[in-house]
């Protein structure tokens, strides 16, 4: 059963333009959710968070967005580069201190310059 | 200040052969991670210590996979024999003890021949 999904596997936008990624969840006791990069051979890092009390949490470029109702959040990349293809991965959390991480299969972005 | 350090990078062995990888943390984080990701798919967590003590292990098949995490800093994966299936990449992960999001190193990539 997958409890974190990221349903496009891949997604194409020219330089300059919006890059949305998205990602669904199936579990409401998810409260806590992280996005990745990670580019080929080398380990995921760290993007953004957000916690289930905000619905938008925005770094720079990047802003993460939360709807609980409808159990999905969704990474924005303004504007996008060519540097930001990569693969983006969605993580999920109980929080409480469990910090047992759920992850997507990953959107691979590739932006064209 | 350094990253998560894994080692090898690389690693290919006959099936029914022993392995084992190596990780270590950021100075400092107290939790530590190995995850394995397959091609195609996000990271799935293996096991989860906090310093010494294994908190989560519920998804390390025993059977073949065993982890230390001697003096709650170093830690290693070991599988003895391997199998076909369990080639892919294992990742090492670590965070402050109670923080939120998880510094991972740039992965050992088994392959099973």
């Amino acid at each position: 059963d997958q409890q974190v999904k990221q349903n496009s596997p891949s997604l194409s936008v020219q330089e300059g333009r919006i890059s949305i990624l998205n990602c669904d969840y199936t579990n409401s006791m998810f409260d806590y959710f992280l996005w990745y990069k990670k580019y080929p051979a080398e380990g995921p890092t760290f993007l953004i968070s957000i916690s289930s009390i905000k619905d938008k949490n925005e770094d720079g470029r990047f802003t993460v967005f939360l709807n609980k109702s409808a159990k999905h959040l969704s990474l924005h990349i303004v504007p996008s580069q060519p540097g930001d293809s990569a693969v983006y991965f969605c993580a999920a959390s109980e929080g409480s201190g469990t910090y047992k991480y759920i992850f997507g299969t990953g959107t691979r972005l590739k932006v064209l310059a | 200040e350094a990253g998560v350090v894994q080692s090898p990078r690389y690693k290919i062995i006959e099936k029914k052969q022993p392995v084992a990888f190596w990780c270590n943390p950021i100075s400092g984080h107290n939790t530590l991670y190995w995850y394995l990701q397959n091609l195609g798919q996000g990271p799935e967590l293996l096991i989860r210590y906090e310093n010494e003590e294994a908190v989560d292990d519920s998804q390390l098949p025993k059977d073949r996979f065993s982890a230390e995490r001697l003096k709650g800093v170093d830690s290693t994966l070991k599988i003895q024999p391997a199998e076909l299936g369990d080639s892919a990449v294992y990742l090492c992960a670590s965070s402050p003890s109670g923080a939120g999001e998880l510094f991972f190193g740039e992965g050992s990539r088994l392959t099973v021949l």
